[in-house]
C-alpha cells in the first residue's frame, strides 16, 4: 500500500520562529490533509489540499503532487502551535478509498 | 451543530468482554472510518465503508467488526477484547464529493 513519511519526526521552537514540515508519500493520490493533534487528543483539519497552495493565516500548505510531496508552512510560531501534525493522503485503488496517515511530527513551541 | 459524535469517551473493560464503539455523523457523509492511535505507530485503519451497507478491512482489521446499516451510523465491535486493543479509537467521516474528512473526538479504551 501507499507509504506516507513526514519529517522531521520532531521539532522544538522558540516562540516567533518559522517552520516547515514535509510529507512524502509513494503513489498517486487524489487526496491530502493536515491535521493538528492537540494536546487534548482532539484531530482538528488544517487544510484539505491534493494540489496547489492554499493559507490561513500563520498557516499555509502545498502539495505538488506530481512530485509526491506536500508542504506545511507555519510562520511566526506561538505556544498554541504545539502538538503532533499529521499528514494524511487518499487513494483510489480498486473500488475503495483509504485516508492513510503518516506518523505525525511532534512541535513543542516554547515562550 | 453538525459533526461526528463517538460514544463513550472513554471505558475500561475486563479482558474477555464484548464492547461496541459507537460513532454518529450527522453530515449525510457516504464514507465512514474507525482508527486507532498508538504512541509512535500514528493513526491506523481498522475498517472502512465507502456508503451505506458496504464495508472493508484496514490495514489491522483483526479482532474488529463493524456494520453500516444506515448513512449515519458506524458502529465498531470488540467480539473479545484483549490487552493489546487499548488504544485511543478515532471515528471519522467524509462526504463523496468533498472528501475532506473529519474526525470524531476519540474513545480511550483501556483493557485490562
Amino acid at each position: 500500500g501507499i507509504q506516507v513519511e513526514q519529517s522531521p519526526p520532531d521539532l522544538i521552537l522558540q516562540e516567533g520562529a518559522n517552520s516547515t514540515l514535509r510529507c512524502n508519500f509513494s503513489d498517486s493520490v487524489n487526496n491530502l490533509q493536515w491535521f493538528h493533534q492537540n494536546p487534548w487528543g482532539q484531530l482538528i483539519n488544517l487544510f484539505y489540499i491534493p494540489s496547489g497552495t492554499k493559507q490561513n493565516g500563520r498557516l499555509s500548505a502545498t502539495t505538488v503532487a506530481t512530485e509526491r510531496y506536500s508542504l506545511l508552512y507555519i510562520s511566526s510560531s506561538q505556544t498554541t502551535d504545539s502538538g503532533v501534525y499529521f499528514c494524511a493522503v487518499e487513494t483510489f485503488k480498486g473500488g475503495s478509498e483509504k485516508l492513510v496517515f503518516g506518523k505525525g511530527m511532534k512541535l513543542t513551541v516554547n515562550p | 451543530i453538525a459533526g461526528i459524535t463517538q460514544a463513550p469517551t472513554s471505558q475500561i473493560l475486563a479482558a474477555g468482554r464484548r464492547m461496541t464503539l459507537r460513532c454518529t455523523q450527522d453530515m449525510r457523509h457516504n464514507a465512514m472510518y474507525w482508527y486507532r492511535q498508538d504512541l509512535g505507530l500514528g493513526l491506523r485503519l481498522i475498517h472502512y465503508s465507502n456508503t451505506a451497507g458496504t464495508t472493508g478491512k484496514g490495514e489491522v482489521p483483526d479482532g474488529y467488526s463493524v456494520s453500516r446499516a444506515n448513512t449515519d451510523d458506524f458502529p465498531l465491535t470488540l467480539a473479545s477484547a484483549v490487552p493489546s486493543q487499548t488504544s485511543v479509537y478515532f471515528c471519522a467521516s467524509s462526504g463523496q464529493e468533498n472528501t475532506e474528512a473529519f474526525f470524531g473526538q476519540g474513545t480511550r479504551l483501556t483493557v485490562v
